[in-house]
């Protein structure tokens, strides 16, 4: 069963410039889920996905991140203007539903210079 | 708010030294504490699930358990290839939104 893909794999931008990042769940998984993780933190939970909709967004920036899914499958994040304290691992992860456990992809790791 | 801290930050063994990790935890309503394990420019793999107080579940070299406000991670006889970090989330909550909350980690280096 092939895993959460994520892409890029890693990103280099200047302050103030925009970024997109890109995300295949597991097949059949409901769920969907970004988190951002700073060196040395525990991921924190950016904005979760049911199938089409937004289920919690609560703690995404929302004056500067956006997210979509699109048609319950892929999924976008986009920062537009990007900040220095932007700079992470953003990590998608699926769930077959918010009952279970979530499967993680390998990241996209984010410098803002 | 749910909360979640892990002891300690970082923990190093030797080949062979069992130890155990903690994980703490607040939430409203508990509907699973899972652990995970993270190494360097990967994401968290999936490790165990744990529903309820007295709950344990083992894998290889691994057993977690469950009280009503805490979980351990039991490591026995460590291999130098279980150097990780550790994470451990809470999942709580009511309705469709159910988001995990992570602690911070514990980084397990285990030498040879």
């Amino acid at each position: 069963e092939a895993g959460v893909a994520q892409s890029p794999r890693y990103k280099i931008i200047e302050k103030r410039q925009s970024v997109a990042f890109w995300c295949n769940p597991i097949s059949g998984h409901a769920t969907l889920y970004w988190y951002q993780q700073i060196l040395g933190q525990g991921p924190k939970l950016l904005i979760q996905f049911q199938n089409n909709g937004v289920v919690d967004d609560s703690q995404l920036p929302k004056d500067r991140f956006s997210a979509e899914r699109l048609k319950g499958v892929d999924s976008t994040l986009k920062i537009q203007p990007a900040k220095l304290e932007d700079s992470a691992v953003y990590l998608c992860a699926s769930s077959a539903t918010g009952d279970f456990e979530a499967f993680f992809g390998q990241g996209t790791r984010l410098t803002v210079v | 708010e749910d909360q979640v801290t892990q002891s300690p930050e970082a923990l190093r063994l030797q080949e062979g030294e069992s130890s155990s990790l903690n994980c703490s935890y607040t939430v409203s309503g508990l509907r699973g504490l899972f652990w995970y394990r993270q190494d360097p420019g990967k994401g968290p793999e999936f490790l165990f699930t744990l529903y309820s107080a007295g709950e344990e579940k083992e894998k290889e070299r691994l057993k977690a358990t469950l009280t009503k406000k805490e979980s351990f991670l039991h490591i026995t006889a460590p291999k130098p290839e279980d150097s990780a970090t550790y994470l451990c989330a809470v999942q709580g909550g009511s309705g469709s939104a159910r988001q995990l909350t992570f602690g911070s980690g514990t980084q397990l280096t285990v030498l040879p």
